[in-house]
């Protein structure tokens, strides 16, 4: 088991880029979701999935699209990157499977993380 | 005002203290809280979770929750300098999907 996966571990643009952030998990986990972290704000909550085709806005999503088109990935695009979204970034994911005790949707599991840059 | 707050610190200890790290919050309908550990450079991991109001143990580490106070403790007996990490808290109301996280700890136990 690999857990989650980000990919890569470091990255730099030059305003106006385009990029996209992989996660892959292999888990089975229908929940997914990406964070930012930034230095005295915490992890803030971009987009998140809770299963193949369903997508929705967390705190912080403009300038950022997602799309979840299997189970095991939700990458994070970038449309055209600005400096102001130089951090990094987590990928996270959980059970949220009805059935399931509610208690185990709160087991997020989270990737090693993507430093990015924009310059 | 967030709605969640939690000193940044740095926290510095000696080796073999008790920490105690906190969290207050103002959304009376969290019901779920939970402790993520992050070492430098690597992502969160979960650590402990209580559901509602009470303590619970696991090891050296302690979580407790007043609900009617809105405030949530960790509490780390016998610190060891591989505790060194930045601790978050993070809370959720029963029906929602998200996570809504503090800013985290950062701890620092020497010898």
């Amino acid at each position: 088991n690999a857990g989650v996966t980000q990919t890569p571990k470091f990255q730099v643009l030059k305003t106006g880029q385009s990029m996209t952030l992989q996660c892959a998990q292999d888990m089975n986990h229908e929940y997914m979701s990406w964070y930012r972290q930034d230095p005295g704000m915490g992890l803030r909550l971009i987009h998140y999935s809770v299963g193949a085709g369903i997508t929705d806005q967390g705190e912080v999503p403009n300038g950022y699209n997602v799309s979840r088109s299997t189970t095991e990935d939700f990458p994070l695009r970038l449309l055209s990157a600005a400096p102001s979204q130089t951090s990094v970034y987590f990928c996270a994911s959980s059970y949220s499977a009805p059935g399931r005790a509610e208690i185990a949707k709160n087991i997020q599991y989270f990737g090693a993380g993507t430093r990015l840059s924009v310059l | 005002q967030k709605e969640v707050e939690q000193d940044p610190g740095p926290l510095s200890v000696p080796e073999g203290a008790i920490v105690s790290l906190n969290c207050t919050y103002s959304n009376s309908a969290f019901q779920y809280f939970m402790w993520y550990r992050q070492y430098s450079r690597k992502g969160p991991e979960l650590l402990m979770y209580t559901y509602s109001s009470g303590n619970k143990e696991d090891g050296r580490f302690t979580a407790q929750v007043d609900k009617s106070s809105k405030y949530i403790s960790l509490f780390i007996r016998d610190s060891q300098p591989s505790d060194s990490a930045t601790y978050l808290c993070a809370m959720k109301a029963g029906t929602a999907s998200k996570l809504t996280f503090g800013t985290g700890t950062r701890l620092q136990v020497t010898l």
